[in-house]
This record gives C-alpha cells, structure tokens and sequence, in this order.
C-alpha cells in the first residue's frame, strides 16, 4: 500500500547547522508530497508541497525537490534557528484515495543555541 | 491561525463512555479530515466527508463514527471508550478532495481515557 518513511529522529543540531531530514515514499499513482511542521502543543501546520515530479516546494528557508526517480522528498535548510524546533512531518496525498494524507513517523528536531 | 476549529481542547473521560468531538471548517471549504494522532500509531487518517457525503475511511473502529452537516462543521462521536482511545485527535479540511490542495489543521482534541 501506499506508505512514506522518514529518517528517525530526534536531530539535534547547533543553530546555523545545515538541515536535512530524508523522506521516501511508495505509491501507486503520482502523489502530491508535502511537508508540516508541528510546534510544541500545537495542530499541524503546512510547511511546503510539490503536486508534480521535478517541483520545488519553499518556504521560510526550508526546501525540498520531488524526485519521482528515487521516489523522496527530503526537506533542507541551511541555517537553522532555534525556532525551527518541533516536529516535522512528511506526507503523501492522491486524489484516487480521496485526498487523504498519509503521514511518515515524523522527526523530533532540537536545536541548540 | 488556520481557521479550522475543534472544540473542545481536552476531554477526561473514563472507560466505557461516549463522546463527541466538534470540528467547525475553513471558511469555503467542503472537504472535513479526521486523523488521530497516538505516539504508537503516529498520525493516522479516519475519516473524510465532502459537502455532507462521505466519501474515504480509514483505520476507523466500528466504535467511532462521524457526520458532517448542511452547514459543513463535522462532529466525531467516540463511544464505548477504551484506555487505547487516548490520543490526540485532529480535523482538517480543504477545499476539495484534491491531492494537490493543502490541508489545513485544527489544533486538535486531547481525549484523556482514565
């Protein structure tokens, strides 16, 4: 079935270090990919997306490249603050499965000042 | 502020009983999703609703059922309660059930089973 993976976590990291949290999927179907983003207490929140193979999605200094041929989406950044801690999601949706999401584990990020 | 609201934020609630959890959409959009949130499932799709119909299920337990009205809000109903409840549980919704339209999240329901 359809189903992503995500780099286990928690990441621990410096501010100012570069970020990368791996993500891979499997689908039957061409998937939109996205990433949220999970504060502390909080619901999710949309971070970025790609609808299409070769697409860029970025938002605040995150970026992340939708690679059909090696089927990943993994999410950069390359400062970190000390704001970027929380939890980040990497998901999948097809509109043949009614759009749902379906989630990876997520990744624990801290970063220390 | 994603414009999704779930009322309420946290419930307690012991074995056996019945609840009923309240989502309220994004202005203008029709599509509701539920999802439960446990740190031994991880976050998991229930339920989806588009203009009233239902329309995907997920992993939902024959115990758990949900509605979504004429005027779009959705309601959880949770019964027969157990101590594996316990989780947080969100809404979200969208315009439609697209792939490429983003969902947007409520900051969900803690549901407390004692």
């Amino acid at each position: 079935g359809d189903s992503v993976t995500q780099m286990e976590g928690p990441v621990t990291l410096s501010e100012e270090a570069f970020l990368t949290i791996n993500c891979t999927y499997t689908a039957t179907g061409y998937p939109s990919l996205f990433w949220y983003v999970q504060y502390p207490g909080e619901g999710l929140q949309l971070l970025l997306k790609a609808t299409k193979a070769d697409d860029k999605g970025s938002n605040k200094g995150f970026e992340a490249t939708y690679r059909k041929e090696t089927t990943s989406f993994h999410l950069e950044k390359g400062s970190v603050q000390v704001s970027d801690s929380a939890v980040y999601f990497c998901a999948l949706s097809l509109t043949a499965r009614g759009g749902k999401l379906i989630f990876g584990q997520g990744t624990e990020l801290s970063v220390k000042p | 502020d994603s414009g999704v609201t779930q009322t309420p934020k946290h419930l307690i609630t012991a074995t056996g009983q019945r609840v009923t959890l309240r989502c309220s959409p994004r202005s203008g959009d029709l599509s509701v999703y539920w999802y439960q949130q446990s740190l031994d499932q991880g976050l998991q799709f229930l339920i989806q609703y588009y203009n009233g119909e239902e329309r995907a299920k997920g992993n939902i337990l024959e115990r758990f059922s949900a509605q979504q009205f004429p005027d779009l809000h959705s309601e959880l109903n949770l019964s027969s309660l157990e101590l594996g409840d316990s989780a947080l549980y969100f809404c979200a919704s969208s315009v439609a059930p697209d792939e490429r339209q983003p969902q947007h999240f409520g900051d969900g329901t803690r549901l407390s089973i004692l």
